[in-house]
């Protein structure tokens, strides 16, 4: 089955600085896929999903990247701020054409501490 | 934003008992989900459940786990007997569809078997 495996667990970046998460999977047939912001005591919260047709996409404050020929994904955090200190989970599923399946693989997370 | 709730946040059992985990998925939504997180670990699927039943369930879905969500209330998670083992953080999540939609999750809750 798919795995998606997430580096860095752990980053800290200073405020204002940029910082990038990458998650690979595995499954080629992979189509849609998430990321996840969860701060202390709070459930997930998403910050953007991205469909295969899409490579590039822009939030607030950070960039995603989709890269099928490597399978990968990532999330660039730009000009850091203390808000951004949370754990952040990528997550992948497949497309299903029976529609039932919202099921997700997420990667491991990675820890973001912004410092002042 | 719509919420999914989960209550209790925190619950300590002994092994060998029955627990029963509680989720509020949002008001409208069709499809729901548990996740299960090992701490330090990445947080996995469980099962999905859909028009009354079980659509797809992983291999972490133990026999001594079930599902339910009787009259639209609250959709449930049931181990029965709980092993120590299935001490974990265990999320509740919600979507309107099965795909192309944004999954809500809930805060989780923490299950503690001693």
């Amino acid at each position: 089955g798919e795995q998606v495996e997430q580096r860095p667990p752990h980053l800290s970046v200073r405020e204002g600085d940029s910082a990038v998460i990458i998650c690979t999977y595995t499954d080629p047939n992979s189509y849609y896929f998430f990321w996840y912001k969860q701060e202390p005591g709070a459930g997930l919260q998403l910050l953007m999903k991205v469909f295969s047709s899409t490579e590039i996409n822009e939030g607030q404050g950070f960039t995603v990247l989709l890269n099928k020929k490597d399978k990968q994904l990532s999330l660039n955090l730009t000009a850091a701020h203390p808000g951004d200190s949370a754990v952040y989970f990528c997550a992948v599923t497949e497309m299903n054409t029976g529609g039932l399946s919202g099921k997700l693989t997420f990667g491991e997370g990675t820890q973001v501490t912004v410092i002042s | 934003g719509p919420k999914v709730l989960q209550i209790p946040s925190h619950q300590i059992i002994d092994m060998g008992q029955m627990v029963t985990l509680n989720c509020d998925p949002v008001s409208n939504h069709l499809y729901f989900y548990w996740y299960k997180q090992i701490l330090g670990q990445q947080m996995e699927f469980l099962v999905n459940f859909y028009n009354g039943k079980v659509m797809e369930k992983s291999k972490l879905f133990k026999d001594q786990f079930s599902v339910e969500r009787p009259d639209g209330s609250y959709f449930t998670l049931k181990i029965q007997p709980t092993a120590l083992e299935d001490s974990a953080v265990y999320f509740c999540a919600s979507s309107l569809w099965g795909q192309n939609t944004e999954v809500f999750f809930g805060k989780g809750t923490r299950l503690t078997v001693v």
